[in-house]
């Protein structure tokens, strides 16, 4: 069963505005990252946030985790064409069982129109 | 530059073969892993390993496996391809944890599109 599932599944804006997705788990996690994939191309790490934040910043990603509400959320602010890409989070666990493996959610594909 | 690299990219075979799909990092990474990724159900976990002579199971296993003789290379065996394991396949790596099985970034490569007819 897939421990992140995103919200929404596609989104759709114009350049310059801002771009929010969702991020919810199930089960009590060590950290929880972003990742991005361009069409055809591998995933690429953006962000990771530990379970004792609240909040992270890279450029114009912002990151919120809520660990009472198991979400989190990727603001991408002024957004670009070059920001299309499907984006998505992946959580580890908290237990061995879980030791260095990620689950990854069903994705956001986002669009960005010039 | 280091890197993480898969082949064959592309791949059609017919149902009831042997498919073998590589994956070689310069990283130096202890851990390596496959992943499949299909419509609907984003990216699911096959096989892993922490380090040389060890592997894995994942989320999705039945009808793979995989060996890890060095630090570098984890291919990925198809023992008998069916349509089902028609899919896009990722090789993924990352630095031992640190710490309470704190896992760090994956780095991924370019994927290996496999049809199976």
């Amino acid at each position: 069963s897939q421990q992140g599932e995103e919200d929404p599944q596609a989104l759709s804006i114009q350049e310059g505005e801002n771009a929010t997705m969702n991020c919810s788990y199930k089960t009590s996690i060590n950290n929880l990252q972003w990742y991005r994939q361009n069409s055809g191309r591998g995933l690429v790490h953006l962000i990771l946030i530990r379970s004792n934040e609240r909040e992270k910043h890279s450029g114009r990603l912002r990151v919120t985790l809520d660990t009472s509400k198991k979400s989190s959320s990727l603001l991408i602010t002024a957004s670009r064409a070059a920001d299309t890409a499907s984006y998505f989070c992946a959580t580890d666990g908290v237990g061995g069982t879980s030791y260095g493996k990620l689950t990854f959610g069903q994705g956001t594909i986002l669009t960005v129109h010039p | 530059d280091a890197e993480i690299t898969q082949s064959p990219r592309h791949k059609i075979t017919e149902t009831g073969r042997q498919v073998t799909l590589a994956c070689h990092q310069t990283w130096n990474h202890n851990n390596m892993f496959w992943y499949r990724q299909d419509l609907g159900h984003g990216l699911r976990l096959i096989h892993y390993s922490y380090g040389v002579q060890d592997t894995n199971k994942g989320e999705v296993s039945d009808g793979y496996s995989v060996s890890r003789s060095n630090t570098e290379d984890l291919p990925l065996t198809l023992e008998s391809a069916a349509s089902s394991q028609t899919s896009v396949y990722f090789c993924a790596s990352s630095e031992k944890a640190r710490g309470q099985g704190i896992t760090g970034e994956l780095f991924f490569g370019e994927g290996s599109r496999l049809t199976v007819l």
